[in-house]
C-alpha cells in the first residue's frame, strides 16, 4: 500500500500570503496520478487538482499543483479568506487508492 | 447538473449491517463513461475510498473492507447502494457517495454526506 504523508499538519498564514502544502508518497506515483481536495467544515471535499497539476473545472488559477514521483506540492499563490480549510491529497495510481491525513490551513 | 444524495439510517447497532443508498439526479447512472463510488470519513479523521461500481455491476472494493462490503446498482431507480456487514464502532463515519472522474479513482462529484453512528 502506498502511504501518503502530508506536511505540515497545520499551516498558519495570513490572507494575501503564499501557501505551500506538501504531499509525499512512500512509493513513486505512476503517471503522477495525484489529486488534491479542499474540505470546509461540515462540507464534502471539493476536487482542486488532478494529474498532479491539472486544475479541476471552476478552480481559480491561484491554486496550482506540481511535483512528480513521490513528492508533490499544492501552492496557493495569494490566500483569500475562503481558502482557509482542510486540504487532502490522494494517490489514485495504485490500489488501495489512499489519501493523506490532511493539512489544516488556518488564519494566522 | 449532476447531484448525488445519500440516504439511510443514522444509527446502526454493532454486528448489524449498515445500508445506504445514493440517489443520482441530473444524469444517468447508465452512463458508460463513469463509475460510481463510496468514500467515508470517521469523525475528525481522513478519507477512505470504500469502493466503486460500474452500471454493468463491475465493482472495485478497498482490500481492507472487501470482506464486509457490497456495492450494488439499481439502474431503473437511478440509484446505487452500499452495504457494510458486521459493523463496529470503527465504522462510525460520514459516508459520501461520489462519482469518480471517467475511469480514474479520483472524485469530481460528491454528495453532501450522511453521518452514520454505530452504537447500541
Amino acid at each position: 500500500e502506498i502511504v501518503v504523508t502530508q506536511s505540515p499538519a497545520t499551516l498558519s498564514l495570513s490572507p494575501g500570503e503564499r501557501a505551500t502544502l506538501s504531499c509525499r508518497a512512500s512509493q513513486s506515483v505512476r503517471s503522477n496520478y495525484l489529486a488534491w481536495y479542499q474540505q470546509k467544515p461540515g462540507q464534502a471535499p471539493r476536487l482542486l487538482i488532478h494529474g498532479a497539476s491539472s486544475r479541476a473545472t471552476g478552480i481559480p488559477d491561484r491554486f496550482s499543483g506540481s511535483g512528480s514521483g513521490t513528492d508533490f506540492t499544492l501552492t496557493i499563490s495569494r490566500l483569500e479568506t475562503e481558502d482557509f480549510a482542510l486540504y487532502y491529497c490522494q494517490q489514485y495510481a495504485t490500489s488501495p487508492y489512499t489519501f493523506g491525513q490532511g493539512t489544516k490551513l488556518e488564519i494566522k | 447538473q449532476l447531484q448525488l444524495q445519500e440516504s439511510g439510517p443514522g444509527l446502526v447497532k454493532p454486528s448489524e449491517t449498515l445500508s445506504l443508498t445514493c440517489n443520482v439526479s441530473g444524469g444517468s447512472i447508465n452512463s458508460s463513461n463513469y463509475f460510481w463510488g463510496w468514500i467515508r470519513q470517521p469523525p475528525g479523521k481522513g478519507l477512505e475510498l470504500i469502493g466503486t461500481i460500474y452500471f454493468s455491476g463491475i465493482t472495485y472494493y478497498n482490500p481492507s473492507l472487501k470482506s464486509r462490503v457490497t456495492i450494488s446498482v439499481d439502474t431503473p431507480k437511478n440509484q446505487f447502494s452500499l452495504r457494510v456487514s458486521s459493523v463496529t464502532a470503527a465504522d462510525t463515519a460520514v459516508y459520501y457517495c461520489t462519482r469518480p472522474f471517467r475511469f480514474y479513482y479520483f472524485m469530481d462529484v460528491w454528495g453532501k454526506g450522511t453521518a452514520v453512528t454505530v452504537s447500541s
